[in-house]
């Protein structure tokens, strides 16, 4: 039973557009949800997070959004850039543990 | 400032050999854990630890042992390897920042099993 789910395996962007990857949870007593950036044969790389007590976290390009009454997150990044491209998980849970999703492949084209 | 750093890079074991996976993190964190990853499964918690002396069970822990003497250390430990433990390995760490539980993961090891 998959706790946190994102649906889509990959996506193709152009460069200078924006890029919307979603990400669906089970676990209404999740608290905390962060995105990570996975480049091949590195460790994941830390990008935004966001609590459940706000709806909304902006970082530069990037910005999550977090619907609660519907178990959805989402991470937009604007605008792309060819140097997004790489694997992008996310993560829901607690501070002890978190569940992550089985990512999503971006693709971002000049 | 090392980060989270992760021994060896690769491993190569034969099917009931044991070995170590070291992690070591020199950011004082409270919070480190064990992660495995398998093509289409994303990341999975094996073990983790709260703080020296206290370790826990995550979602995939058989097979694994975990012990913390240290702040900085959380060594994982493979008693007697199987296939099916073929999969790449990562360490991470974090504290608590207000709300924000940014965690930071090491460069990985890729264990095979033959």
């Amino acid at each position: 039973d998959q706790q946190v789910k994102q649906n889509s395996p990959s996506l193709s962007v152009q460069e200078g557009r924006i890029s919307i990857l979603n990400c669906d949870y089970t676990n209404s007593m999740f608290d905390y949800f962060l995105w990570y950036k996975k480049y091949p044969a590195e460790g994941p790389t830390f990008l935004i997070s966001i609590s459940s007590i706000k709806d909304k976290n902006e970082d530069g390009r990037f910005t999550v959004f977090l619907n609660k009454s519907a178990k959805h997150l989402s991470l937009h990044i604007v605008p792309s850039q060819p140097g997004d491209s790489a694997v992008y998980f996310c993560a829901a849970g607690t501070f002890q543990k978190l569940v992550f999703g089985t990512g999503t492949r971006l693709l971002v084209s000049p | 400032n090392a980060g989270v750093t992760q021994t060896p890079k690769f491993q190569v074991l034969k099917t009931g050999q044991s070995m170590t996976l070291q992690c070591a993190q020199d950011m004082n964190h409270e919070y480190m854990s064990w992660y495995r990853q398998d093509p289409g499964m994303g990341l999975r918690l094996i073990h983790y630890s709260v703080g020296a002396g206290i370790t826990d069970q995550g979602e995939v822990p058989n097979g694994y042992n975990v012990s913390r003497s240290t702040t900085e250390d959380f060594p994982l430990r493979l008693l007697s390897a199987a296939p099916s433990q073929t999969s790449v390995y990562f360490c991470a760490s974090k504290t608590k920042q207000g709300a924000s539980y940014e965690q930071y993961f090491g460069p990985g090891t890729r264990l095979t099993v033959t």
